[in-house]
């Protein structure tokens, strides 16, 4: 798995966009960025995957540049209930490395 | 909808006790893992199943045993349960084709006392 480092932790108030982002320099060729949304005394839950460009679906919007060493993923008009820590891995999903490995991730507090 | 469940929300036990943990996903997956999750650390896997009766370890197995008799069940045995193993379990699911989209329940927050 490729190693991703990404913000702590960001604050936002209620109705903003939040955009995190995610560094993954060695990320190799057949390797997806996946995001996951943690909220507090629940599983994680899986949000959104993307290869390249932009990938866009009713919870989120994720953004590759053309290198792929980073990843953003944006979070439009967010409200309280978004308050999560979100994070990012990068893998191969056709492999059978099945594992997955999730860092302390990025914890998004949403103030009224 | 995907639906992962496990036994118990909330456990307590003693140091020393035989500590089962319970884990039924109703998609017919044939993944299925457990991890730990701890301040600071992040999830850890401790093992996982890729069918009935086949177990691989995850990055912390020591202190673990799991069981999968059936393909919807996958149970985590402390044998021995001790303090550092007071943490949050979490079970997860997928389908073999989807590495990366794990389908987690709601967790078990275990206290070792």
């Amino acid at each position: 798995l490729a190693k991703t480092t990404q913000p702590i932790s960001m604050d936002s108030y209620e109705g903003q966009e939040v955009n995190i982002t995610c560094s993954h320099n060695n990320i190799a060729t057949n390797d997806y960025i996946t995001w996951y949304q943690q909220f507090p005394s629940q599983g994680p839950r899986f949000i959104i995957q993307g290869y390249k460009t932009k990938v866009t679906n009713e919870v989120a919007s994720l953004f590759i540049p053309a290198d792929r060493k980073s990843s953003t993923l944006s979070l439009p008009r967010v409200s309280l209930s978004d308050t999560a820590v979100y994070y990012c891995l990068v893998g191969d999903r056709g492999s059978n490395d099945y594992k997955l490995s999730f860092g302390a991730g990025t914890t998004v507090t949403v103030r009224a | 909808d995907v639906k992962v469940t496990q036994s118990s929300r909330y456990l307590v036990k003693r140091t020393g006790e035989k500590v089962f943990l319970e884990c039924v996903q109703d998609m017919d997956h044939e993944n299925m893992f457990w991890y730990r999750q701890d301040p600071g650390l992040g999830l850890r896997l401790i093992y996982f199943s890729y069918d009935v009766k086949m177990k691989e370890k995850g990055d912390i197995p020591e202190g673990y045993s799991v069981s999968r008799e059936k393909k919807e069940r996958f149970s985590l045995i402390l044998e021995s349960a001790s303090t550092n193993q007071t943490s949050m379990y979490l079970c997860a699911s997928n389908s073999g084709t989807l590495s990366y989209e794990q389908y987690f329940g709601p967790g078990t927050r275990l206290t070792v006392t």
